[in-house]
């Protein structure tokens, strides 16, 4: 089952905007973690954030999470036409077995316009 | 260079038959996954792996099969029974590390279809 939810499912911005996406989780988490997509091809890894923190930043992503309200955000500053991809979280629930099996949201498709 | 290798990138399959995904890692990642993505939605786990010989259900294991003979491999099987195999698959692999987050490394996928 899915855990995470993103919104907008689809966003188009120019280049030079910032580009914000949430995701909305339903259980107790150790961490959410953002992976980017582009079209036809494998996730790579952008930020981790662990369950204790609530700001996080990498170059031009900053990353939110408020435990509270079982939600993230996402920004990335002054887009670029690269960052044209899908973007999914991911969460690592608290189970009896927690080992890291992360759970998929659906994704923020994002566009980006020169 | 390390990483995780998937083939073939596309592959056909006739209604009826079984067929088999490879994916391979040069990582010393003692976890596997196998992950099903279908156009414009999440993805779904398949099966994963945490050690050689070992295996278990992800969340839609029905008409899949896997194996773990070695740690470096970890082949999928789409039999005849998955009724709508069509999709982008995608192997991942990872540390095993215990609730300090792992990162899941991915390969480029292979799509099935369906002729």
């Amino acid at each position: 089952s899915q855990q995470g939810e993103e919104d907008p499912q689809a966003l188009s911005i120019q280049e030079g905007e910032n580009a914000t996406m949430n995701c909305s989780y339903k259980t107790s988490i150790n961490n959410l973690q953002w992976y980017r997509q582009n079209s036809g091809r494998g996730l790579v890894h952008l930020i981790l954030i662990r369950s204790n923190e609530r700001e996080k930043h990498s170059g031009r992503l900053r990353v939110t999470l408020d435990t509270s309200k079982k939600s993230s955000s996402l920004l990335i500053t002054a887009s670029r036409a690269a960052d044209t991809a899908s973007y999914f979280c991911a969460t690592d629930e608290v189970t009896t077995d927690s080992w890291g099996k992360l759970q998929f949201g659906a994704g923020t498709q994002v566009v980006v316009t020169p | 260079d390390g990483g995780i290798t998937q083939s073939p990138k596309y592959l056909f399959r006739k209604e009826g038959q079984n067929v088999t995904l490879s994916c391979e890692q040069n990582l010393n990642h003692d976890a596997m996954y196998w992950y099903r993505q279908d156009p414009g939605q999440g993805l779904r786990l398949i099966y994963y792996s945490q050690i050689v010989n070992d295996f278990q259900k992800g969340d839609i294991a029905e008409g899949y099969s896997v194996s773990r003979e070695k740690k470096e491999s970890f082949p999928l099987t789409v039999t005849s029974a998955q009724k709508n195999p069509t999709a982008f698959y995608l192997c991942a692999s990872s540390i095993l590390t215990t609730g300090s987050g792992n990162t899941i490394y991915f390969g480029e996928g292979s799509w099935l279809t369906v002729v």
